[in-house]
């Protein structure tokens, strides 16, 4: 079955410093992958996207790094700030199965003003 | 613009009952994603439904049901409740253009089963 893992469960950070969340994947056949955040009390909040073709994409404050060779994904955030405190996903998919999207267990991070 | 809406927030039932969840999409969505998330844990896919049909499911028995309404709206349906469906439920709808689509969710239905 598909198996998506994040390295670090929790990571807590200095307000204003920079985070690196990490996950990793199984399925080289994954050609797709979004980072999500989940505040409490609510449903996941679509961050950003990556394609396989790609092996960075930036947004506002975020950047996704992929590395097919280790089947690894990374969110950064720049200039983390409290409102950033909150679950983060990978979630992937491929070609086969692009209705369904596999999710990691989540990395709960903490922003220490 | 409303988002993808659930009912209702929160739910308590005992084992062996059934229960029904809903959930209106995104406008303008007509694609219906169902997700199961036991506390502490991602996501997990249970199936989704474009067109009113049952399109794709993820690895979740028979108990779990669903339908789509030519509204696009959906329902999950599950019959004889375990402890074990204890979790947030979460749908997420988007727009099926080809290739892969970004899904929004909404804020999830808690049951809880006792």
């Amino acid at each position: 079955g598909e198996s998506v893992g994040l390295h670090l469960p929790t990571l807590s950070v200095q307000e204003g410093d920079n985070s690196i969340i990490n996950c990793a994947y199984s399925n080289s056949a994954s050609d797709y992958f979004i980072w999500y955040k989940q505040e409490s009390g609510k449903g996941p909040q679509f961050i950003i996207d990556i394609r396989s073709n790609m092996d960075k994409r930036q947004g506002q404050r975020v950047t996704v790094l992929l590395n097919k060779t280790v089947k690894h994904l990374s969110l950064q955030i720049a200039a983390t700030q409290p409102g950033d405190s909150a679950v983060y996903f990978c979630a992937e998919t491929n070609w086969v199965t692009g209705n369904q999207f596999y999710f990691g267990t989540g990395t709960s991070l903490t922003v220490i003003p | 613009d409303a988002g993808v809406t659930q009912s209702p927030t929160h739910l308590i039932k005992t084992r062996g009952q059934q229960v029904t969840l809903r959930c209106s999409p995104k406008s303008g969505h007509d694609t219906v994603s169902w997700y199961q998330q036991a506390l502490g844990q991602g996501p997990q896919f249970i199936f989704q439904y474009y067109e009113e049909e049952e399109r794709q499911r993820g690895n979740f028995p028979d108990r779990f049901s669903g339908h789509q309404f030519p509204n696009y709206s959906s329902e999950l349906n599950v019959n004889a409740l375990l402890l074990g469906d204890s979790a947030l439920y979460l749908c997420a709808s988007s727009l099926a253009r080809g290739g892969y689509n970004e899904q929004f969710f909404g804020p999830g239905t808690r049951l809880t089963v006792l």
